[in-house]
């Protein structure tokens, strides 16, 4: 079966760091994917991993662990902006995308 | 720049009406999808299609039917509404192989049925 896990909510400070988690276990694998929804608005993309190892983009990182099943999205610099949910989801080998229930992110001030 | 439009951002209907939902893109996406999204569950896929007039079920396809008659446009049919499809409905688009390509999704369409 698909299965997708990520922590349901998470609280952070502004200015501060933090991690959120994603574990899969999916009918194979093409690679993984991180997007950010804003309450009431679509889902943008984030960042992508097929490759072990971590990817930099600007204040957000994303690492791989393809033997573990998992991955995390690392917000540094949080700003309020940031307030959102978070939603991984892995391209299985059908070429669909397999979603998370997505982690809901408050920052406060 | 990318486009995924979709014909309504809210929609009221009432218990046994025909809905139409309509998605359009204009990146000559191969791969069309739609999806559900509601509170504690993410998102679900109900059907995607690969190509024109291609269709494959996805994880929720009950109560649900698709059309893709053109490329550009995929369109998720509700028969006959029922208050449990009161839901956030997304369309997404993406290239056959996907690969780091991401799907690009619509602005979703918010349906009551009442």
């Amino acid at each position: 079966g698909q299965n997708i896990d990520q922590p349901t909510e998470m609280t952070a400070t502004e200015g501060a760091i933090v991690q959120i988690n994603c574990t899969y276990q999916t009918s194979g694998f093409n690679g993984l994917f991180w997007y950010q929804q804003h309450a009431g608005e679509a889902p943008t993309f984030l960042s992508y991993n097929v490759l072990d190892g971590l990817e930099e983009k600007g204040r957000f990182s994303s690492f791989l662990s393809r033997s573990k099943g998992y991955s995390y999205l690392l917000l540094k610099e949080l700003q309020m902006k940031d307030s959102a949910s978070y939603l991984c989801a892995v391209l299985d080998y059908g070429q669909n995308f397999v979603f998370g229930p997505g982690t809901r992110l408050s920052v406060l001030p | 720049d990318v486009k995924v439009t979709q014909s309504s951002r809210y929609l009221v209907k009432r218990t046994g009406e025909k809905v139409f939902l309509e998605c359009v893109q204009d990146m000559d996406h191969e791969n069309m999808f739609w999806y559900r999204q509601d509170p504690g569950l993410g998102l679900r896929l109900i059907y995607f299609s690969y190509d024109v007039k291609m269709k494959e079920k996805g994880d929720i396809p009950e109560g649900y039917s698709v059309s893709r008659e053109k490329k550009e446009r995929f369109s998720l049919i509700l028969e006959s509404a029922s208050t449990n499809q009161t839901s956030m409905y997304l369309c997404a688009s993406s290239f056959r192989l996907a690969g780091s390509d991401t799907q690009y999704f619509g602005p979703g369409t918010r349906l009551t049925v009442l």
